[in-house]
């Protein structure tokens, strides 16, 4: 079955950056682009992005753009979304999830980032 | 990209059906864009429960259902249940490149 495992939590000072990790299994890696959403506490999900992992193409939210790099190592059929210049309104569980049928149909269980000084 | 227009909060009793709103523009609602829907409970991973936005995945009950008109589309919730209490939100593809996310909605079974 699909399955998308994600990296633990991470705890990161303002200014610093963040590297999450998505490892999928159980289909094609390189046939369904990884889309990454975020929810920070109280507030609704956020669209951040996607990458085709077959080809390496990325598309970023212009909300993100600048701070964020989408990149795949299809060696391991793992994604990794990187944000920088972290600031406290960043904190918030980073969700990948599989692309299939213009919907998001299976999702990593989410990485808690947490920016504190 | 604005943000979809959900309500915040709908209810309803057990049984009851309850349907949720979201508003958007030609720009992405609207045309020949795809809506989906998603269920998240607390401290979980939002689950897919209508894509294209019509379609149910397996394993989704049929309770469930999409639908669309104009710059306006719709979940409704029939049969209203407990475990249904959770945040809904819809989503829009915009241009087959980007995405948006609507305000999110909270179902409360009485």
């Amino acid at each position: 079955q699909v399955q998308l495992v994600q990296s633990g939590t991470e705890v990161e000072k303002p200014g610093a950056s963040v590297k999450v990790s998505c490892k999928a299994s159980g289909y094609s890696f390189t046939k369904y682009a990884i889309q990454w959403v975020r929810r920070a506490p109280r507030q609704r999900l956020e669209w951040m992005g996607w990458i085709n992992p077959g080809n390496g193409d990325t598309k970023y939210s212009r909300e993100f753009q600048g701070r964020v790099t989408m990149t795949r190592d299809t060696s391991t059929n793992t994604a990794y979304m990187e944000l920088s210049s972290l600031r406290s309104d960043d904190t918030a569980v980073y969700y990948c999830a599989r692309s299939a049928s213009w919907a998001f149909d299976n999702w990593g269980k989410g990485t808690l980032v947490i920016v504190s000084s | 990209q604005s943000a979809l227009t959900q309500p915040a909060s709908v209810s309803g009793s057990p049984g009851q059906s309850i349907t949720i709103s979201c508003t958007g523009t030609s720009s992405d609602v609207g045309s020949n864009n795809r809506v989906s829907w998603y269920q998240q409970h607390p401290d979980k991973a939002p689950k897919l429960m209508i894509y294209e936005d019509t379609k149910r995945p397996p394993g989704v009950s049929n309770r469930f259902s999409g639908s669309k008109s104009d710059n306006t589309a719709s979940l409704t919730i029939s049969g209203l249940q407990a475990e249904d209490e959770a945040d809904y939100y819809c989503c829009s593809n915009v241009n087959s490149r980007t995405w948006v996310f609507g305000g999110g909605t909270k179902v409360t079974v009485l």
